[in-house]
């Protein structure tokens, strides 16, 4: 069954650096867009980051424009988020979520389907 | 960027009952819009997408229907396991959004 799960969270100081990973299993992982959703506590869903299936194509939230780096390893079935600058804003569970579909079956327009339990980052002094 | 504007905020239904959950985006996103429900503690779970086609092993008694910037959730019969918080997402534009939430609550 598809599995994602996340790794990396942890209390940051403002203006530091996090890298989260997303290992994923039970599925081809080369053959799905994917990408961080996160919650802030209490609060709703805030999409943050999208790479396609091959790496090639990569979208932001303008709320961490210039300063998250979405990235995937496909040898390693591994998603990873590279957060720099970090803000109080920025504390939230963060989740790995993999579209529905591989990209063919939508006409490239495919929902999240498939979402892992989430890292805690906690961005305080 | 696309909003997405959920109501109402809180529904509060009693079990048996039916509930009609409302999303509007600030412009078209054609039928590429999805529904999920997130319980505490959980994280969210794939309802609709597509804006009416239910995902892998969904009740039949959700119903999702609308196209362009008007949609619904339609939930008949709540049942205990239904309480939750209903989200709707689309994914025609970038950045993708999401609407605020829907809280279901038992009355």
């Amino acid at each position: 069954q598809v599995q994602l799960v996340e790794s990396g969270g942890g209390v940051v100081q403002p203006g530091g650096s996090l890298r989260l990973s997303c290992t994923a299993s039970g599925f081809t992982f080369s053959s799905y867009d994917i990408q961080w959703v996160r919650q802030s506590p209490g609060k709703g869903l805030d999409w943050v980051a999208f790479v396609r299936y091959d790496g090639n194509s990569k979208y932001y939230a303008d709320s961490v424009k210039g300063r998250f780096t979405i990235s995937r390893d496909n040898s390693k079935n591994t998603l990873y988020l590279q957060m720099n600058s970090l803000t109080p804003e920025d504390t939230a569970v963060y989740y790995c979520a993999r579209d529905s579909h591989p990209p063919a079956y939508c006409g490239g327009y495919c929902s999240v389907g498939y979402w892992g339990q989430g890292t805690l980052v906690t961005v305080s002094s | 960027e696309i909003v997405m504007t959920q109501s109402p905020a809180t529904l509060s239904v009693s079990p048996g009952e039916r509930a009609a959950l409302s999303c509007w985006a600030s412009q078209s996103v054609r039928s590429n819009l999805a529904w999920f429900q997130q319980k505490p503690g959980q994280s969210p779970r794939l309802l609709i997408y597509g804006a009416s086609t239910r995902a892998t092993g969904i009740s039949a008694r959700f119903t999702g229907s609308g196209s362009g910037t008007e949609f619904t959730l339609d939930i008949s019969s709540l049942q205990s396991d239904d309480f939750a918080v209903y989200y709707c997402h689309q994914y025609n534009n970038w950045p993708r959004t999401f609407g605020q939430g829907t809280k279901v609550e038992i009355k």
